[in-house]
């Protein structure tokens, strides 16, 4: 089975940096994702990692370690517009299924 | 514009009353998958498909069913609903495999009396 654990909410300030971490434990991997979820609208991707190390994209970079079943994803310079959920969500190697974790809530404040 | 879309957004329905939730994408994307969002559980993949007639199980396939007759659409099916199957339901599609970006559609929130 997996097991896919993140903080459930976190809260931080309009211009600072926020690391969301998600581990994670499978039998097979291919990849890990990162989505953002606004309330009430769908997901949309952020990231894919399937290597280790560190993605940048932007303000958003995904890092990833294989090795210790862990990942995080790092919000710079946030602006408001950054409120929103954060979802992780592990691809199994065989079968190509997808897991979620149960996703982070950022609440950035003025 | 490519999207992906579902029909209907809302949905209240009686127990046992058979329902379909239609996923259609107009992207020519090979994989499509269902799943449904209920709160501190996150998002659970019920069903996907890799192509046409290859449909496979997720972690919650129980109470539905699916095809895909057509690359296009992806529907869900529900032969006799159940309130625990109250939820918000999301079809999304991905080019090929599912490490390609997938792109959401808009949600159906269905509540079952």
């Amino acid at each position: 089975g997996q097991n896919i654990d993140q903080p459930t909410e976190m809260t931080a300030t309009e211009g600072a940096i926020v690391q969301i971490n998600c581990t994670y434990q499978t039998s097979g991997f291919n990849g890990l994702f990162w989505y953002q979820q606004h309330a009430g609208e769908a997901p949309t991707f952020l990231s894919y990692n399937v290597l280790d190390g560190l993605e940048e994209k932007g303000r958003f970079s995904s890092f990833l370690s294989r090795s210790k079943g862990y990942s995080y994803l790092l919000l710079k310079e946030l602006q408001m517009k950054d409120s929103a959920s954060y979802l992780c969500a592990v691809l199994k190697a065989a079968g190509n299924k997808l897991t979620f974790g149960g996703g982070t809530r950022v609440l950035v404040k003025p | 514009e490519a999207q992906v879309t579902q029909n209907p957004r809302y949905l209240i329905t009686v127990t046992g009353k058979k329902l379909t939730v239609t996923c259609s994408q107009n992207m020519n994307h090979e994989y499509m998958s269902w799943y449904r969002q209920d709160p501190g559980l996150g998002l659970r993949q019920i069903y996907y498909s890799m192509n046409v007639e290859v449909t496979d199980k997720g972690d919650v396939p129980e109470g539905y069913k699916v095809s895909r007759k057509e690359k296009r659409n992806f529907p869900l099916i529900l032969e006799s609903p159940s309130p625990n199957q109250t939820s918000l339901y999301f079809c999304a599609s991905s080019p090929s495999l599912p490490t390609d970006t997938q792109y959401f559609g808009p949600g159906t929130r269905l509540t079952v009396l």
